[in-house]
Formats: structure tokens, sequence, C-alpha cells
């Protein structure tokens, strides 16, 4: 069955940096890309931006153009997420999730900015 | 960037009843219109896929409709399990887009 399960849980300080990972299963990789979307408490849904995990081509949403980086690692079938100087208003669960029409999520994972 | 509008913010209806859901493109995206329901502390769960697709394992009491501009969701008699938070996401232009969601509630 497909899956896709993401690292645990972050806390880091403002300026910092963190990297999430989403590791998929039962499915072939590169025939899908991979979505990342994040909710911040008691907001909606915000799309990150996605990558193909046929050829790493990339498509970011602009407010966070220069601050977020995704790959993918095709041999683990591994799929990762980096934000760079964190703010608190990135306080959010950031989950992963297969193709655009995501039909597959993962459990999510709380990234919490904090002094 | 596309802005998605979805109406009402709220909707309170009885378990039973028929749930209608709007949501409104500022620009055509043409039939590329992805609903989901979400609970609390659950991932988005998608629904309907391409406007009027029905996901995989979805009922079909949940019925996509609309292109271009307006679409709906339609849900046709409320179970106790459909009351949570539904958005609409467009796949047509980058960037992607969502809805701000709707929230159904029990009346």
């Amino acid at each position: 069955q497909v899956q896709l399960v993401q690292s645990g849980a972050e806390v880091k300080k403002p300026g910092a940096s963190v990297k999430v990972s989403c590791k998929a299963s039962g499915y072939t990789f590169t025939s899908y890309g991979i979505s990342w979307v994040r909710q911040a408490p008691g907001q909606g849904l915000e799309w990150m931006g996605w990558i193909s995990a046929y050829n790493g081509n990339t498509n970011y949403a602009q407010k966070l153009q220069g601050r977020v980086t995704m790959t993918t690692d095709t041999s683990t079938s591994t799929a990762y997420m980096e934000l760079r100087s964190l703010r608190s208003d990135d306080t959010a669960v950031y989950y992963c999730a297969r193709e655009l029409a995501s039909d597959y999520w993962g459990q999510g994972t709380l990234v919490t900015v904090s002094s | 960037e596309i802005v998605l509008t979805q109406s009402p913010a709220t909707l309170s209806l009885s378990p039973g009843e028929r749930a209608t859901l709007s949501c409104r493109a500022s620009q055509s995206v043409s039939s590329y219109l992805a609903w989901y329901q979400q609970k609390p502390g659950q991932a988005p769960r998608l629904l309907i896929y391409d406007a009027s697709n029905r996901a995989t394992g979805i009922p079909a009491r949940f019925s996509g409709s609309g292109s271009g501009t307006d679409f709906t969701l339609t849900i046709s008699s409320l179970e106790p399990e459909d009351f949570a938070v539904y958005y609409c996401q467009q796949r047509s232009n980058w960037p992607v887009t969502f809805g701000q969601g709707t929230r159904l509630e029990i009346k």
C-alpha cells in the first residue's frame, strides 16, 4: 500500500533551518511528483511547492522563494524539504503529498519556531 | 496567482440534509479543481479531482461539478462523519492554490 512517512517534530530557533523528510513506499517513486503543503495553527492549507521525482524539476511558492529547497533521493525514495531563516510565522504542520491533486499524504511534521 | 474563494465560510446543517459548498476561481482553471476534507489532527483527504471525479474509496454521496470559474461540492445526505473542513484546490496554473476552507458543522 502507498505510504508517505515523515520525520519527527522539530523545535528551532528563529534564523535556523529545518529539513523535513518524506519516505515513500508502495509505488514507483519516480512516476509521481511530491507536493509540500503547510498549515499554521488554526489556519488553512498553504501550498509550498512541488518537485518532480523523475527529474528533480521544482516549482516553489513565490513567498518562499530563496528560503526553501526541495530535493529527492531516488535511491531511498525519499523527498526532502529544507526551509531556512526560520521565523515564528513558519510554525506549522508540514505535509508531503503525492502529486498535485494529492491522493496520499504524509502524517505531518510539526515544526515549532520559538526563541 | 489564482485566488479561490469558498462560500459559505461556515455551513450549519443536520445529519441527513444536503450540503452544497461553492468554490469560485479568479480566472478559469478549466477542470483542474480538487476538493479535500480535513478533520482535526488529520491530514487532508482527497475527495474529488478534476472537478467531478471521485477519488478511490470516496462514497457516492460526494459529488463535484463545474468548470471554468465556478465549482460545487455536494454531499447528498450528510452522515455524522462528514462534519469537517472542506478545501478546494486548483492545479491549472502555478502556483497551486487552495481556497480558505468551508467549515461544515452540526446544527
